[in-house]
């Protein structure tokens, strides 16, 4: 069974840092990776997806990375701001249809 | 294009009553799936489909029911609501790549609030 692990579960850092939330599962023969923000009481927002065959990818300030054979992935938010503060989730996609496990997440807090 | 789209937004039942979620994609979509997000946790999937008419259990299946009689629509039947379903239900979509290493993405709708008193 796929375990999805999200460490650490809570970060707060002053504006204009650069952080790293990490994502670490169980199980490596993965499809993908999926990283998402969510924002209280909302939906999900997909932020980035890294395929089981690439390294990474980027959008704007994030980078996502991915280590198949340790299991883990990193999402790295640059020069981050204060409307950055949320819930980032990691989910592994494994299994027939591809369904998702998730971590737990890191509530992020970026302070003005 | 509207996406994924769940009905209703938020419902309040008491234990022992049913009601259905309704969740439709306009994606021409293979593979639908139901979750559900307890506070302070990730999602956990209830049951997928991989299309119509092929239905099956995730890691929470008990106390739920789907069907899937057409490629848009995937509800989710809640028989007898208990306290332990209170939980915000995310239904979401996607689709397999043809040849090569497959991936998906999986788009998500806005999710349904549901508390049972």
């Amino acid at each position: 069974k796929q375990e999805v692990t999200q460490i650490p579960a809570a970060l707060s850092v002053p504006e204009g840092e650069n952080l790293v939330l990490n994502c670490s599962f169980t199980d490596s023969a993965i499809y993908n990776l999926q990283w998402f923000r969510q924002d209280p009481g909302k939906g999900l927002t997909s932020l980035l997806l890294i395929q089981s065959s690439q390294r990474e990818q980027t959008s704007g300030r994030l980078n996502a990375s991915l280590d198949k054979s340790s299991g883990r992935s990193t999402l790295y938010i640059a020069a981050s701001q204060p409307g950055d503060s949320a819930t980032y989730l990691c989910a592994a996609s494994l299994g027939s249809a591809r369904q998702l496990t998730f971590g737990s997440g890191t509530q992020l807090t970026v302070l003005p | 294009n509207a996406g994924v789209t769940q009905t209703p937004k938020f419902r309040i039942l008491k234990i022992g009553q049913s009601m259905t979620l309704q969740c439709t994609q306009d994606m021409n979509h293979n593979y639908m799936y139901w979750y559900r997000q307890d506070p302070g946790m990730g999602l956990k999937l209830i049951y997928y489909s991989v299309g119509a008419g092929i239905t099956d259990k995730g890691e929470v299946p008990n106390g739920y029911n789907v069907s899937r009689s057409t490629t848009e629509d995937f509800p989710l039947r809640l028989e007898l609501a208990a306290p332990s379903q209170t939980s915000v239900y995310f239904c979401a979509s996607s689709y397999p790549l043809a040849g090569g290493n497959t991936y998906n993405e999986q788009f998500f709708g806005p999710g349904t609030r549901l508390t049972v008193l």
